[in-house]
């Protein structure tokens, strides 16, 4: 069935360097990828998302990028700071108003001072 | 601020007790979700709703059962709860009248189950 493989489970870095998570899908039919953060005891938020006729799309620190041959696709934050540490969750759907969000498993991000 | 409502949020029961979380939400969305989050896991479907007469099952439904008494309003019972429900659930809604559906989770209810 459908499924999202998301890496690493944990990630540490040092405030001001970059961190980058990455997600694999199996649906080839795929073609929406949403990113979420929990920050902790909150519920999940949309921070970004992609559509499969784009490669990549910035907002700020933020960045997704897609890989749609291989099936991959990342979230980039630059510059880190202390409120970037949560969980995140990559996601992929197919581009239909029937369809289900799958959700990759998630990473803490931990940003050290 | 239209939201989406959890109740409890906090629950501790034994095993084999009966158990409802209640969700409501005045987001005015039709389409509403029921999530399992547990640690290394991430947020698993267990029922969804697009609209008061539709139910579909989850990845993970084995054990839950939901009814959707009206369009804001969803809820999930464990029948007989087990250790192994022991879990944070979100209840998450959406506008079927896009096809990205960006989802509005609520705060989520925390059950324990002894």
């Amino acid at each position: 069935g459908e499924n999202v493989e998301q890496h690493p489970s944990t990630l540490s870095v040092q405030e001001g360097d970059s961190a980058v998570i990455k997600c694999t899908y199996s649906d080839s039919a795929s073609n929406y990828f949403p990113w979420y953060k929990q920050e902790l005891g909150k519920r999940p938020q949309l921070i970004i998302d992609i559509r499969s006729n784009v490669g990549e799309k910035k907002d700020q620190r933020i960045a997704v990028t897609l890989n749609k041959t291989a099936k991959h696709f990342s979230l980039h934050i630059t510059e880190t700071q202390p409120e970037d540490s949560a969980v995140y969750f990559c996601a992929a759907k197919r581009y239909s108003s029937a369809s289900k969000i799958i959700f990759g498993s998630g990473t803490r991000l931990s940003i050290r001072p | 601020d239209a939201d989406v409502t959890q109740t409890p949020r906090n629950r501790i029961t034994k095993t084999g007790k009966r158990i409802m979380l209640e969700c409501s939400q005045t987001k005015g969305h039709d389409r509403m979700y029921w999530y399992r989050q547990d640690p290394g896991l991430g947020l698993r479907l267990i029922y969804y709703s697009f609209d008061v007469k539709d139910i579909n099952k989850g990845e993970i439904s084995d054990g839950y059962s939901v009814s959707r008494q009206a369009q804001a309003k969803f809820s999930l019972s464990l029948e007989s709860a087990i250790p192994n429900q022991t879990a944070l659930y979100f209840c998450a809604t959406n506008s079927g009248g896009t096809n990205t559906g960006e989802l509005f989770f609520g705060e989520g209810s925390r059950l324990t189950v002894l």
